[in-house]
């Protein structure tokens, strides 16, 4: 029934750690993202894609990485893990309707 | 550039009273506009959205009327409940490329009994 998914929902970890966040929306959208929601709840895109293409990359480290294996997932990959990546991370999708919708979260934490 | 410019929280109100919680923009071209809201623990959700000019958005009793002349998209309830406590993000999708949406700094309300 979901129509956008995340997992893991929790995710908490060490610093350095590589880690994985899968999306997954069952909307048929041909646009996905991710966006970081910090502690004090700011929301910042960071990556959006369109039929499996990177079309807009915010300033955000390379040490993130976005993978697309089809049109109905937008994983998201974080290597070396650093403090600063604590936050909340929402997937996103969108079909041509300029409405977006948001997946539940994924709770982030480094230690 | 785009951006949005939110009323700063906390908001705190009492059952039944009236809510405006206001939200300015700065776009290029013609964004559309959108309230999210998100309740505690949960992701955002769609409140309401309007698409252009003069149009006005409504759903479970908020409201907001897309002002070009003003920028502002203002968010309104007539009597808040203590259901309405989350935290609302005003938010516009620019016309071109990817329809990304800008997010303003969101206003967390809480109402209490």
């Amino acid at each position: 029934d979901t129509a956008v998914s995340q997992t893991p929902k929790y995710l908490v970890t060490q610093m350095g750690n590589d880690k994985s966040i899968k999306c997954e929306q069952n909307l048929g959208h041909d646009t996905m993202y991710w966006y970081k929601q910090d502690s004090k709840k700011f929301l910042k895109i960071m990556f959006s894609y369109n039929n499996k293409e990177l079309i807009i990359n915010e300033t955000v480290p390379n040490r993130f990485s976005p993978k697309s294996p089809d049109k109905a997932h937008l994983n998201l990959h974080i290597n070396s893990l650093e403090l600063g990546d604590s936050a909340v991370y929402f997937c996103a999708s969108r079909a041509g309707t300029e409405t977006q919708y948001f997946g539940p979260g994924t709770r982030l934490l480094v230690l | 550039g785009n951006s949005v410019t939110q009323m700063e929280g906390p908001v705190t109100l009492s059952e039944e009273a009236f809510l405006t919680i206001n939200c300015t923009y700065t776009a290029t071209g013609y964004p559309s506009l959108f309230w999210y809201v998100q309740y505690p623990g949960e992701g955002l959700q769609l409140l309401l959205k309007a698409t252009k000019a003069d149009d006005k958005g409504s759903n479970k009793g908020f409201e907001a009327t897309y002002r070009k002349e003003t920028t502002s998209f203002h968010l309104e309830k007539g009597s808040v409940q203590v259901s309405d406590s989350a935290v609302y993000f005003c938010a516009l999708s620019d016309s071109l490329g990817a329809n990304n949406l800008f997010f303003g700094t969101g206003t967390r309300l809480t109402v209490i009994p």
